[in-house]
């Protein structure tokens, strides 16, 4: 079955820190990758997502994931963090194919940003 | 609307009740995707909707889970004989087509609780 971990559970640093999140997954086909986040009180939304391409994807607010197909891992990174990046995130994949799309989410991690 | 709706937004009830759960997807989004947000289970997959049809209800917990959608739009979740462990918030996402690489945008959830 496929899996997702996410290393760390909580992350705290100061503002200005540089950020980086480690996503591995276990699945040997082809897949899709996400990070969504989850402010605090708000709805899940998108952050970043790769499917085909360049292995280094750049989404909002700065943030960018390198998929490495050899380590199965989709790190998401910031060179700088902001108070405003406290929140939750998650990485997800998706089993390309005839798999309807659904996505299978790691534990996330909650970073928190100290100003 | 603009986005994703849910209601109730929050669900208190009796051990043994049933619930019922909406979800309202964005205009025009054919996949529509139930998962489930709890303390140490983190996101799970629910079950699917392309149309009308449900081609995955792998994720469903037991048989007191069901889930319909009527016109290619509104969906119902519904817990019978509801217990304890049923507590968790209730996600409901939609996108414009099942394709695997399709952002899924997600509503605020219903959070249930059972007494």
């Amino acid at each position: 079955a496929q899996s997702v971990s996410q290393h760390n559970h909580h992350v705290i640093l100061s503002e200005a820190a540089s950020l980086e999140l480690g996503c591995n997954y276990s699945y040997g086909g082809t897949v899709n990758l996400f990070w969504y986040v989850q402010y605090p009180g708000q709805h899940l939304q998108l952050l970043l997502k790769y499917f085909s391409g360049d292995p280094l994807v750049k989404g909002i607010k700065g943030f960018e994931a390198e998929f490495i197909k050899s380590k199965f891992s989709f790190n998401l990174r910031k060179p700088s963090v902001q108070w405003s990046d406290t929140a939750e995130y998650f990485c997800a994949v998706n089993a390309g194919g005839n798999q309807g799309g659904k996505l299978i989410f790691g534990q996330g991690t909650e970073l928190s940003v100290k100003p | 609307g603009a986005g994703v709706s849910q209601s109730p937004s929050n669900k208190v009830t009796e051990k043994g009740k049933d619930v019922e759960l909406r979800c309202d997807p964005i205009s025009g989004h054919t996949a529509l995707y139930w998962y489930r947000q709890s303390l140490g289970q983190g996101l799970e997959f629910l079950i699917y909707f392309q149309g009308n049809s449900a081609p995955d209800k792998s994720g469903l917990p037991s048989d007191r889970f069901s889930a319909e959608r009527t016109g290619g739009s509104v969906s119902t979740l519904t817990i019978q004989r509801t217990q304890q462990e049923d507590s968790a918030v209730y996600l409901c996402a939609s996108s414009s087509t099942l394709a695997d690489y399709n952002e899924q945008f997600f509503g605020p959830g219903t959070r249930l609780t059972v007494l």
